[in-house]
């Protein structure tokens, strides 16, 4: 199973809004509706930051939000802060009943 | 509140084998899926396993099937993850995760600190 597809990099000025895009197949992002966005700080464990490809845990900022189409998922952060700058992994269930993550992206808040 | 504990990481050498634990707490354990995530030194997740909650349905990455297994002890609880015939390139920080459905593993709501496995001569 290979990774989704992230850009290594995106940042952003305080205020502004980003995107990540998370690339996959068919038999996994385009496939089924359980795209997963996960935040991590450096040292410590991911947080899950959206679920089922738009929904916000309890306790995640409106900033942000998820989105689909086709084979490809996006994570859109408003309203950028300091405390954004972290890596972001996609995931997603797939059709072998597996689970995949992207390749990561480092948001640098300029 | 959800509490996940994972312990068993260590330094062992090329070949060798080992047993994590993740002891939870906080939440019906044998309702939820269970994973085990990985991340090597500098790199990005992997997701390794996954196991239903009742035990019965193991799931595992291309990378490790036939190496690791997975199972869990519902009356303690626990997540196991056995670890054999390890590489270099099985060192890593490894997770135990929550997925909230009883059978599959869709996604990850709740993460341990991790364990780091070293594999090293």
């Amino acid at each position: 199973q290979s990774a989704l597809t992230q850009p290594a990099s995106v940042s952003g000025s305080p205020g502004q809004s980003i995107t990540i895009s998370c690339t996959g197949t068919s038999s996994d992002v385009g496939g089924y509706d359980y795209v997963s966005w996960y935040q991590q700080h450096p040292g410590e464990a991911p947080k899950l930051m959206i679920y089922e490809v738009t929904n916000r845990p309890s306790g995640v900022s409106n900033r942000f939000s998820g989105s689909k189409s086709g084979n490809t998922a996006s994570l859109t952060i408003s309203g950028l802060q300091a405390d954004d700058e972290a890596d972001y992994y996609c995931s997603s269930y797939t059709s072998t009943t597996t689970n995949v993550f992207g390749t990561g992206t480092r948001v640098t808040v300029l | 509140e959800v509490q996940l504990l994972e312990s068993g990481g260590g330094l062992v050498q090329p070949g060798g084998s080992l047993r994590l634990s993740c002891a939870a707490s906080g939440f019906s354990f044998s309702t939820y899926a269970m994973s085990w995530v990985r991340q090597a030194p500098g790199k990005g997740l992997e997701w390794v396993s996954g196991i239903s909650g009742s035990g019965g349905s193991p799931y595992y990455a291309d990378s490790v099937k036939g190496r690791f297994t997975i199972s869990r002890d519902n009356s303690k609880n626990t997540l196991y993850l056995q670890v054999n015939s390890l590489r270099a390139e099985d060192t890593a920080i490894y997770y135990c995760a929550t997925s909230p459905n009883r059978y599959n593993v869709l996604y990850f709501d709740f993460w341990g600190q991790g364990t780091l496995v070293t594999v090293s001569a």
